[in-house]
This record gives C-alpha cells, structure tokens and sequence, in this order.
C-alpha cells in the first residue's frame, strides 16, 4: 500500500530552527509537496520538489532524497505565526496525491 | 486572498436533511477535487473532476454525490448522512490534472457537523 510518515507534534522555540521529517512508500513518484495549515485554515501550498536536493524559498526550504524515500521541511528563524500543522503529500504514478496526516507544529515563547 | 471559495463554511443537519456544498475557482483551473480531513487523519481524496468530466471516485458513499455544471464551479450533495461524516470537506482546484508543478489550490472548507 502507499503510507506517508511524519511526526504527529513538534515543539520548537521562536527563533530557533526545526526540522520536520517525511517519509513515503508509493507507488511511482511525480513530486512531493508541502502545505502549511493553521488551525480551521485552508492547507497552503509551502513547496515542491521533484529532483534531488534542496529548494530554498526565504525562511523554507525544503529537501527530497528520491532513493531514500525521504523528505524534509526546515524552517528558520521561527515565529509564532509559524504554528501550524505541516502536511507532506507525494503525487503518485496516477498523479493523485497521497497525503501524510500532518505534523503539529507548537512554538513556544 | 485565496482563488477558491467555499459555501457554507459552517452546516449543521440532520441525518435526513439534504444539503449541497458549493465550491468555485477563480483561477482558470481545469481540475477541481473535493477532499474530507477528519481530525489527525490525512486528507482523504474523494472526487476528482477534469474539465467538468469526473476521473475519481475513491470508493465514496452514494450518499454524496458531486456534480460539476462548467471548470469554475463544483457541488457536493448530501443526502442522509451518519455521524460519522462530521469533518471539514475542502475543495481544491488546480491548473491541470497531471504534470510537474502542479500544485493544489485549497478553498477554506465547510465544517459539517451531522446529528
């Protein structure tokens, strides 16, 4: 079957950095993106990537390793806006996307 | 100021009410979907529409049925639905179906609340 792992919460500090993992098993790979979700908010979009390496988008940026299965989301300089659920989503062979139950994400003062 | 507006944004009913959610795009998009997010569950894709043509129906109830009249707008009906289907539906629509950089753009959901 097709999963998408990432951690249920995170606890970080404003100003400090985090770093949010995701892991995917899918069938056949079209990109991996990552949403932003406040609290009774839409999802909006962070990032994308489809080859190997680093995007770098301001305070995000965002890592795939296609032979690893692996991504991850780093946020910098964090703010207390920044808390909110993080969703990792791959877009499948059929170019559906499988989506991660999201990663909480807590700043504290 | 997002591309993608939803109607209502909250609904309470009955078991055996009938309630349509509306959805539109502003964004020239040819695909629309609606998802349901419950709590601590990932998004669970139920609809996908292609210039007006459905492509994707995941195993979904017969009791919501979508209906897409033009690209811009997007219905789902509910008809004697469980408890069980209180969630947040979210809309999304995108510029195509398939391809590179082909990200989804969210609407801000309807909270159905089912008694």
């Amino acid at each position: 079957g097709q999963n998408i792992d990432q951690p249920t919460e995170m606890t970080a500090t404003e100003g400090a950095i985090v770093q949010i993992n995701c892991t995917y098993q899918t069938s056949g790979f079209n990109g991996l993106f990552w949403y932003q979700q406040h609290a009774g908010e839409a999802p909006t979009f962070l990032s994308y990537n489809v080859l190997d390496g680093l995007e770098e988008k301001g305070r995000f940026s965002s890592f795939l390793s296609r032979s690893k299965g692996y991504s991850y989301l780093l946020l910098k300089e964090l703010q207390m806006k920044d808390s909110a659920s993080y969703l990792c989503a791959v877009m499948d062979s059929n170019y559906q996307l499988i989506w991660g139950a999201g990663t909480k994400l807590i700043i504290k003062p | 100021e997002t591309g993608v507006t939803q109607t209502p944004r909250h609904l309470v009913m009955g078991m055996t009410n009938k309630k349509s959610l509306k959805c539109e795009q502003h964004l020239g998009h040819n695909a629309m979907y609606w998802y349901k997010q419950s709590a601590k569950k990932p998004l669970e894709l139920m609809f996908v529409y292609s210039l007006e043509e459905r492509v994707e129906n995941n195993s979904v109830p017969s009791r919501f049925s979508p209906e897409c009249p033009n690209s811009s707008h997007l219905f789902l009906h509910l008809h004697t639905l469980q408890p069980e289907d209180s969630a947040l539906y979210l809309c999304a629509s995108s510029r195509q179906l398939a391809g590179d950089y082909n990200e989804q753009f969210f609407g801000p959901g309807t909270r159905l609340t089912v008694l």
